[in-house]
């Protein structure tokens, strides 16, 4: 198993652009998230899915969209990034209470 | 305002030490507290799991603790090792609420020969 992997592992980006983080997650489980992780900080969650097709919006939802199309793939997108976003990005896979991360997708943005 | 606070921010041990990191809490109605164990670089990891009912759990070396009357928990390390340099963060959920997952701010550990 691989667990929950995130590409890419690094991006720059400048301001207006727009991506998308692709999570993949293979043990099957029904409950994705996306936090962001700044300094000093606690991790704050963006938006989570209870499973496919459905999306809910987290603690820090501005300027970010997800989709579930797939129950094994959360993908997070920005449609015009910004010097804000600059953070470390973690997907997560949870079944019950236990959650598993991925190594995280760190994104710069100028 | 549901929030975790950690103590210390950052901690130096000795190689073979043991140290104990502490976690506060206002977290309600409280679900369960876990401990993760982050290096750097890497995701979360998971140590410990404890409900309302449970007092204290072990994983190995890390042993945590909840009071769940004053709403603290601690998580104890013994015979620290060069490898238990990370951060550890203390999390906490509210009751059957997918999104109300309060993590704290970590504290950051480094274990030195």
């Amino acid at each position: 198993n691989a667990g929950v992997t995130q590409t890419p592992k690094f991006r720059v980006l400048k301001t207006g652009q727009s991506m998308t983080l692709l999570c993949a997650q293979d043990m099957n489980h029904e409950y994705m998230y996306w936090y962001r992780q700044d300094p000093g900080m606690g991790l704050r969650l963006i938006h989570y899915s209870v499973g496919e097709g459905t999306t809910a919006k987290g603690e820090v939802p501005d300027g970010y969209n997800v989709s579930r199309l797939k129950k094994q793939n959360f993908l997070l997108g920005l449609e015009s990034a910004a010097p804000s976003q600059t953070s470390v990005y973690f997907c997560a896979s949870s079944y019950m209470v236990e959650q598993y991360f991925g190594p995280g997708t760190r994104l710069t943005v100028t | 305002k549901n929030q975790v606070e950690q103590s210390p921010q950052s901690l130096i041990i000795l190689e073979g030490k043991n140290c104990t990191l502490q976690c506060n809490y206002t977290v309600s109605p409280f679900s369960n507290l876990r401990w993760y164990k982050q290096d750097t670089g890497r995701g979360p990891v998971s140590l410990t799991i404890m409900t309302f009912s449970e007092n204290t759990k072990s994983n190995g070396r890390y042993t945590a603790t909840l009071d769940a009357d004053t709403k603290q928990s601690s998580l104890h390390i013994t015979a620290s090792q060069l490898s238990d340099s990370a951060s550890y963060i203390c999390v906490v959920s509210a009751r059957t609420s997918y999104d109300k997952v309060i993590f704290g701010p970590g504290t950051s550990l480094s274990v030195i020969p």
